[in-house]
């Protein structure tokens, strides 16, 4: 059974206040790391597909590094908007390239 | 990208009755994907479901108790059976983008059982 972890479960910050989460996964039999946000009623949204040990990604605030010898990933969202309230989603991909879903970081951003 | 849509998108029912999940994608899909999210818990593979041929389970799902039809390359179904409080999750189809690309998902299914 694959584990993947992520922290912290729920999070709240000020409007403007940047922030990171983590997500933990195997570092054997590494494809993929997924990150989803999904907001409430709507269907989860890709952010990010990263592939490669190293890798860092920008959408707009939103941005991501990988690890994949240490098995983590960190988000990151710079200068938080209500707009930015979602549960964010990471999905490890193995050589299956099944994806095994971490339960989530609830993010509140308050105005 | 792809486009899904799911009915219904919510719905309440009572224990010991059955639900029937659509899933509709706006393109030809190989493998369509089902999962569902009890409260609380990670987003959990049920099965994978590709056309012309039976649906493939996860540990711990069996098709008496989630029947899938795949008809065609756009569209599946997810039976949820005999239904008990247990059952109340979202459920969510998906498909996949390509090899190392995202997978797309519908809005999900939005199931209390009373």
């Amino acid at each position: 059974i694959l584990n993947v972890e992520q922290s912290p479960q729920s999070l709240h910050v000020q409007e403007g206040d940047s922030t990171n989460f983590t997500c933990s996964f195997p570092s054997s039999n590494f494809y993929a790391l997924h990150w989803y946000r999904w907001e409430t009623a709507k269907s989860p949204e890709a952010l990010f597909v990263m592939t490669l040990n190293g890798d860092e990604k920008k959408k707009g605030r939103i941005s991501a590094t990988l690890n994949t010898k240490e098995g983590y990933s960190y988000l990151y969202i710079k200068g938080s908007q209500p707009e930015d309230s979602a549960t964010y989603l990471c999905a490890f991909a193995g050589s299956a390239r099944q994806l095994t879903f971490g339960s989530g970081t609830q993010l509140t951003v308050l105005p | 990208s792809a486009v899904i849509s799911q009915k219904p998108s919510r719905d309440i029912c009572q224990r010991g009755t059955s639900l029937t999940i659509q899933c509709q994608v706006d393109s030809q899909v190989t493998m369509m994907f089902w999962y569902r999210q009890q409260p609380g818990q990670s987003l959990t593979l049920i099965a994978t479901a590709n056309q012309g041929s039976e649906a493939t389970y996860e540990s711990g799902f069996v098709i008496d108790k989630f029947p899938i039809s795949r008809p065609n390359l756009t569209f599946s179904t997810l039976t949820v059976s005999n239904m008990s409080p247990e059952d109340s999750s979202i459920y969510l189809c998906s498909v996949e983008g390509g090899l190392g690309e995202t997978q797309y998902f519908g809005p999900g299914t939005r199931l209390l059982v009373l």
